[in-house]
């Protein structure tokens, strides 16, 4: 049981690249979520997907987009890489079948865009 | 949105004392409330949680008391160690999650 698994854990870009992040979750949770974290900073909501074939933006959608591919896996692409997007990507994913639950993280990729 | 503010954002006490954080949210309608702890390059990890049917919730060292009134919640640390040092977070549910900017916790061995 692995959790929160994404892909890479590294990354280094040129600006005007694409890319694309992977997450995926083993847990058979509904809710998958995209973070942002900038050096010293809080966690910021870029999107989120309540429950399989939904998407919704966060706080920071600018410049992402995003397909829950099924309900294991949600993925969060680059089109045109710009340096304000370097930055540590966390993923996470929650349960909403009972009670109240926490968000489980991934251990994050950390972009470099030059 | 909902609006979650923590104090304080640095916080530096000596090993075996005592450390508390605050967090106070806007939305009256939101009824659970984690904490998040994050070591230097690792993930948020969950510490603790509360829901709002209990005012208070222990697990060893670490508690977490919730005013539903004044819509705010603390998380408390007691003995603290020097593996305590990281930054803390809490957060707010109401929908998706709403999370505090962080707490940078220093102990001084």
């Amino acid at each position: 049981n692995a959790g929160v698994t994404q892909t890479p854990k590294f990354q280094v870009l040129k600006t005007g690249q694409s890319m694309t992040l992977q997450c995926a979750q083993d847990m058979n949770h509904n809710s998958m979520y995209w973070y942002r974290q900038d050096p010293g900073m809080g966690l910021r909501l870029i999107y989120y997907s309540a429950s399989e074939g939904t998407t919704d933006k966060g706080e920071v959608p600018n410049g992402y987009n995003v397909s829950r591919l099924n309900k294991r896996e949600f993925s969060l692409r680059l089109e045109s890489a710009a340096p304000s997007q370097t930055s540590v990507y966390f993923c996470a994913s929650r349960s909403l079948s009972s009670s109240n639950q926490p968000q489980h993280f991934g251990d994050g990729t950390r972009l470099s865009i030059l | 949105g909902e609006n979650v503010e923590q104090h304080p954002s640095t916080l530096s006490v000596q090993e075996g004392d005592s450390a508390v954080i605050k967090c106070t949210y806007s939305d009256s309608a939101s009824n659970y409330f984690p904490w998040y702890k994050q070591e230097l390059g690792k993930r948020p990890q969950l510490i603790i949680d509360i829901r709002s049917n209990v005012g208070e919730k222990k697990d060893q060292r670490i508690a977490v008391t919730l005013n539903k009134t004044a819509k705010h919640f603390s998380l408390h640390i007691t003995e603290t160690q020097p593996e305590d040092s990281a930054v803390y977070f809490c957060a707010v549910d109401f929908n998706k999650f709403y999370f505090g900017s962080g707490t940078k916790l220093n102990v001084k061995p």
